[in-house]
């Protein structure tokens, strides 16, 4: 079982609908979770990070995490045809930065 | 903000032949830095981590090594090439103030070994 799994899509929706996201993990010793885009042929690009449980929000993202589920995702609202990119969710048990990345899930936002 | 440089951008390497890939960063100082690698339509596999000058973490057994000769530089080589090492290397550095988990990532390179 892979410690953090991730639908690798694609997920497809109109131009300004709210893209959800998400991925589960395995591992409880997890406390840094993040959020990367990655469009193709290019190094991924860090969205937002969280420690522990919570929301976090930044513009249209919205990051929630819910360590009793081992479950965490990502909301992007007024889906734009540039958000169409691969999501990658990582996370880390400790502050060496030992991340352990998900498969990434493919988005398209069609106009 | 950090800066990260990758060269090549692209290679193509044959079977058996060596491999040099190098990392640069600018706009930070002792950063830890790390090599990753991915698989066409895969997440990101750790391969090593670096904490200062000369200190290397490896976190897969394979035929690549790492080494970090300078405080903003970081090297990953090969002796000999695999078909199995194709792949998008991808170097990485720590944020600032310690947040290691908040990295940021080259441009990469897709090595292809045919």
């Amino acid at each position: 079982q892979k410690e953090v799994e991730q639908d690798p899509g694609p997920l497809s929706v109109p131009e300004g609908a709210i893209v959800s996201l998400n991925c589960t993990y395995s591992n409880s010793a997890f406390q840094y979770f993040m959020w990367y885009r990655q469009y193709s042929r290019k190094g991924p690009e860090l969205l937002m990070y969280t420690y522990s449980s919570g929301n976090k929000e930044d513009g249209r993202f919205t990051a929630q995490v819910d360590k009793s589920s081992k479950y965490i995702s990502l909301f992007i609202r007024d889906s734009q045809p540039s958000d169409s990119a691969t999501y990658l969710c990582a996370m880390s048990a400790d502050s060496w930065g030992k991340l352990q990345f998900g498969a990434g899930t493919q988005v398209v936002v069609t106009p | 903000s950090q800066t990260i440089h990758q060269w090549p951008a692209t290679l193509v390497q044959p079977v058996g032949s060596p491999l040099s890939l190098e990392c640069t960063v600018e706009g930070t100082s002792n950063p830890n830095l790390y090599w990753y690698r991915q698989a066409a339509g895969r997440g990101l596999q750790l391969l090593f981590y670096s904490v200062g000058i000369g200190q290397i973490s490896s976190e897969v057994p394979q035929n690549l090594s790492a080494s970090r000769p300078q405080d903003r530089q970081f090297i990953l080589s090969s002796k000999k090439l695999l078909l199995s090492d194709s792949g998008f290397y991808l170097c990485a550095c720590g944020g600032p103030s310690g947040s290691s988990y908040e990295q940021y990532f080259g441009p990469g390179t897709r090595l292809t070994v045919t």
